[in-house]
């Protein structure tokens, strides 16, 4: 079993609607977690730190579900330029700064 | 956010020879920086680790002797693939973190360095 798993898409979104997406990861003692985005051909740049509390950032909501090891990102409103793939990320718990990635949930709005 | 810098952007060589990545940390001091490697429509996998000063800790299956990292500096770390074949072209990423900055745990990325082996 993969460390994180998610779900590859492509999900396809009319301008102006939501889209949801989650992540599970296997290892309950991890502690930090992350979603990036990454555009096609380019590093990926952080998104937002996801904390156990649940977190907003504009329109982008990530929760945390311990219980269940999974984290979700919810898109607001969808833009154009939200289309890209968002990696789930897990910190390792063996070494600080490890981090480890999902494949990746591509996300393309239309117009 | 931190400026990770990477040279260079791309690479093509043929199969045999020795290609270095340069990994910099432009605006902050990386006691440690990361290299992954990215396959087409795949996940980052982790290559190692490099630590300023000393050997880098490698992840299992990464060969270390054809892999070889150098973090001779605070915001030096280099990546050098010996012998590179074309099962080696792939998408070479480093990132690291600045101490401080918005938590530890925060990683920022170099824009990555596409390597071509023919």
């Amino acid at each position: 079993r993969k460390e994180v798993e998610q779900d590859p898409g492509p999900f396809n979104v009319p301008e102006g609607a939501t889209v949801a997406f989650n992540c599970t990861y296997s290892n309950s003692a991890s502690q930090s977690f992350f979603w990036y985005r990454q555009d096609c051909r380019k590093e990926p740049k952080l998104l937002m730190s996801v904390y156990s509390s649940g977190n907003e950032d504009g329109r982008f909501i990530a929760q945390l579900n311990r219980a269940s090891q999974y984290i979700s990102l919810l898109i607001r409103d969808s833009k154009l330029s939200d289309s890209a793939t968002y990696l789930c990320v897990v910190e390792t718990t063996d070494s600080w700064g490890k981090l480890q990635f999902g494949a990746g949930t591509q996300v393309v709005v239309t117009p | 956010g931190a400026v990770v810098s990477q040279h260079p952007s791309r690479v093509i060589c043929k199969s045999g020879t020795s290609v270095k990545i340069e990994c910099r940390s432009l605006d902050f001091q990386a006691t440690t920086m990361f290299w992954y490697r990215q396959f087409p429509k795949k996940s980052l996998m982790l290559m190692a680790t490099s630590n300023e000063g000393s050997k880098a800790t490698y992840e299992q299956g990464v060969e270390k002797d054809k892999f070889l990292i150098n973090h001779a500096s605070l915001t030096l770390s280099t990546l050098t693939v010996t012998s590179a074949h074309p099962e080696d072209s792939s998408f070479y990423i480093c990132s690291g973190s600045p101490p401080g900055l918005l938590g530890t745990d925060t990683q920022y990325f170099g824009p990555g360095t596409r390597l071509t082996v023919l």
